[in-house]
């Protein structure tokens, strides 16, 4: 069963561009969490999906956001990016909101310039 | 918030050694996950244990979860064992914690030769 899967795996931004990032869950999972990895802050809950829906939102501004697909495929975005945003985004999945393992895909390393 | 406080945060250690890394959370908590982070940045489950003892190889872990700590427990450690080790926990307070791992500042394991 092919793991958590997310793209790109690199990025680089200039300071008040958008991006999107894409996750893919493992096949059957249903939830997916994003996770924001920094050395000053470490690993920091940014939202969880489930169902289309979002469940769970973590203490960031409006400028991150999200979506889930009918496939469970999720997307994150970033508006209005600041030098502060460079960081390792990371997605896990797991069968069920709030239950259950999480699975983490390789993250996507973005660097705001 | 659930608080994860994990301890130490640096472990030097030389081939061959066993270690301790424990991890104390001040909730009750209905997941708890460890993980090793690669060089790369992915988190690679080791595994998932809210409560009891469980073993992999080298590897075991206890939660106890009455006492709200866990300890994982790495023996004859190798070069390749070196990396960032996190505990992470998931609370499901009042069903408000869906899919959010609350994760520990980790513990930076370094294995010499």
């Amino acid at each position: 069963k092919a793991g958590v899967t997310q793209t790109p795996r690199y990025l680089i931004k200039t300071r008040g561009q958008q991006v999107t990032l894409s996750c893919s869950p493992i096949s059957g999972h249903r939830s997916v969490s994003w996770y924001q990895q920094t050395p000053g802050q470490g690993l920091q809950f940014l939202f969880e999906y489930f169902s289309e829906t979002q469940r769970n939102k973590g203490n960031f501004p409006g400028r991150f956001s999200g979506r889930q697909f009918s496939n469970s495929r999720s997307e994150m975005n970033v508006s209005t990016l600041e030098l502060g945003d460079s960081a390792l985004y990371l997605c896990a999945s797991s069968w069920a909101s709030g239950a259950g393992e999480q699975y983490f895909g390789p993250g996507t390393r973005l660097t705001v310039t | 918030g659930i608080q994860v406080e994990q301890s130490p945060p640096d472990l030097i250690l030389q081939e061959g050694a066993n270690s301790t890394l424990r991890c104390n959370f001040s909730d009750s908590v209905n997941n708890l996950q460890w993980f090793h982070q690669n060089p790369w940045g992915q988190l690679i489950n080791l595994f998932y244990i809210p409560s009891g003892t469980k073993q992999n190889g080298r590897l075991s872990a206890t939660t106890v979860a009455t006492e709200r700590y866990s300890l994982l427990y790495i023996s004859s450690s190798q070069t390749t064992d070196s990396g960032v080790y996190f505990c992470a926990v998931d609370t499901n307070a009042g069903g408000t914690s869906y899919g959010k791992l609350t994760f520990g500042q980790g513990t930076i394991l370094t294995v010499h030769p």
